[in-house]
């Protein structure tokens, strides 16, 4: 257990509709990352969110956006939706910049 | 697209046999880590390097910083059947001012 937690587990919708994921970094970690990684793919970066403030980008889609709260939880939201975007979604946690990243066990979404 | 590039992608080896995986960055990184992914699981650190030239061992893995910190390589030394899985690269540099993942080396053992 890494100590981050992502909700939900699995998430199934249909083309065009809005969803949003959850994470929740280790207790202390400022930083929280986005990723997005399809069916036998590497992992592709989509954004890097530091103490509440955008970081970096990625290559997210306009269709994406993501915020970090002040208690540190993020959320990244998804609009609508294409099949394409059916992947697995992780989220990782770390304390420095450039630390050890900590990953949640990821939200399988899937669209039909 | 990736700023870390990471070879090979798939690797099938037999038990028993050593395993290679690299990775290349085009600009220098401050440092570089890397990640196991199990079927199945999510990433999970295994090392972090920072110093130019650094070796590092983990019982049967070598992790290797190269002197301009520009590649790295992780070593396997007589593979297991617990080493399948994915093997990702990191680096942070500052041209990126972010952490780059490599796309990953895919590892089968076959008993």
């Amino acid at each position: 257990d890494s100590g981050v937690t992502q909700t939900p587990k699995h998430l199934i919708t249909a083309t065009g509709q809005r969803v949003t994921l959850r994470c929740s970094p280790r207790s202390g970690d400022l930083s929280v990352y986005w990723y997005q990684q399809s069916l036998d793919q590497g992992l592709q970066f989509l954004i890097h969110y530091y103490n509440g403030e955008e970081r970096a980008k990625g290559n997210i889609l306009e269709r994406f956006s993501a915020q970090q709260f002040p208690d540190l939880h993020s959320e990244l939201n998804l609009s609508s939706l294409e099949l394409g975007d059916s992947a697995l979604y992780f989220c990782a946690s770390s304390v420095p910049l450039d630390g050890e990243q900590f990953f949640g066990p990821g939200t399988r979404l899937t669209v039909l | 697209g990736q700023q870390v590039m990471q070879i090979p992608q798939y690797q099938h080896v037999q038990e028993g046999e050593d395993f290679t995986t690299y990775c290349n960055s085009s600009t220098t990184l401050s440092n570089i880590q890397w990640y196991k992914q199990r079927p199945g699981g999510h990433p999970v650190f295994l090392i972090q390097l920072v110093k130019s030239g650094e070796v590092k061992k983990q019982k049967r893995l070598t992790f290797q910083f190269g002197e301009a910190k520009k590649n790295s390589s992780l070593h396997i030394t007589a593979t297991q059947t617990t080493d399948v899985g994915t093997y990702f690269c990191a680096g942070h540099s500052q041209w990126f001012n972010d952490m780059r993942f490599g796309a990953g080396t895919r590892l089968t053992v076959k008993p």
